[in-house]
């Protein structure tokens, strides 16, 4: 069964330093995620990606957060200036296209990002 | 924007008893409900869903309900086993948007021998 890849699974990251997430979605589907789950939280949003272009994005999704889809296969999340609070669990997901009903998200095995 | 309450956060059971999981949701666009598992350090993995034309779907020993009016939907696992414990997320997602998942606050499920 495909699978959401994510790389590094763990970032040691010095404040203030820029770092780079990770993932190649399963290779058909057209929607890609990113969460983040601060250790023992709910899941949170942060964003949707289609059709190269943000498709929604949440409020912590603000102007340190950008993501990219620099080739046809991989999909990067970027903390320009990161904080002691990005502190995380960032999961990636993808879906298909959703057509006329929502797809499920597939979720993969995360990157935890610890800031110094 | 959409809210997910999710009761209770902690359920024990014994093996072999049924364990119901309650998700309530604000925003009634919402027409997509995904549950998930999660074990300790692992992905959240779809273990079912519902979609609001439908008012339950089973999957051997798991099944959701959904009751729009009301806005609430159950996760309900027969038989527990020992693997079935874990974090339980629900999670609600209107049309149109982003396609976003907003989650319940978790259920940590122990099925105790």
């Amino acid at each position: 069964e495909p699978e959401v890849t994510q790389t590094p699974s763990h970032q040691v990251t010095q404040m203030g330093q820029e770092v780079i997430l990770r993932c190649v979605p399963i290779s058909n589907h057209l929607y890609f995620y990113w969460y983040r789950q601060i250790l023992g939280q709910k899941v949170e949003f942060l964003v949707s990606f289609y059709n190269n272009e943000i498709s929604e994005k949440s409020e912590i999704f603000d102007d340190q957060f950008s993501v990219e889809r620099p080739d046809g296969s991989n999909f990067t999340l970027k903390i320009r200036s990161t904080k002691l609070e990005d502190s995380a669990m960032y999961f990636c997901a993808s879906s298909r296209d959703r057509g006329f009903s929502n797809q499920p998200q597939h979720f993969g095995d995360g990157t935890r990002l610890s800031i110094l | 924007g959409e809210n997910v309450e999710q009761h209770p956060s902690t359920l024990s059971v014994q093996e072999g008893d049924s364990a119901v999981i309650k998700c309530t949701y604000s925003d009634s666009a919402s027409n997509y409900f995904p549950w998930y598992k999660q074990e300790l350090g692992k992905r959240p993995q779809l273990i079912i869903d519902i979609r609001s034309n439908v008012g339950e779907k089973k999957d051997q020993r798991i099944a959701v309900t959904l009751n729009k009016t009301a806005k609430h939907f159950s996760l309900h696992i027969t038989e527990t086993q020992p693997e079935d414990s874990a974090v339980y997320f629900c999670a609600a997602n209107p049309t149109g948007g982003g396609n976003k998942l907003t989650f319940g606050t978790g259920t940590q499920l122990k099925v105790e021998l």
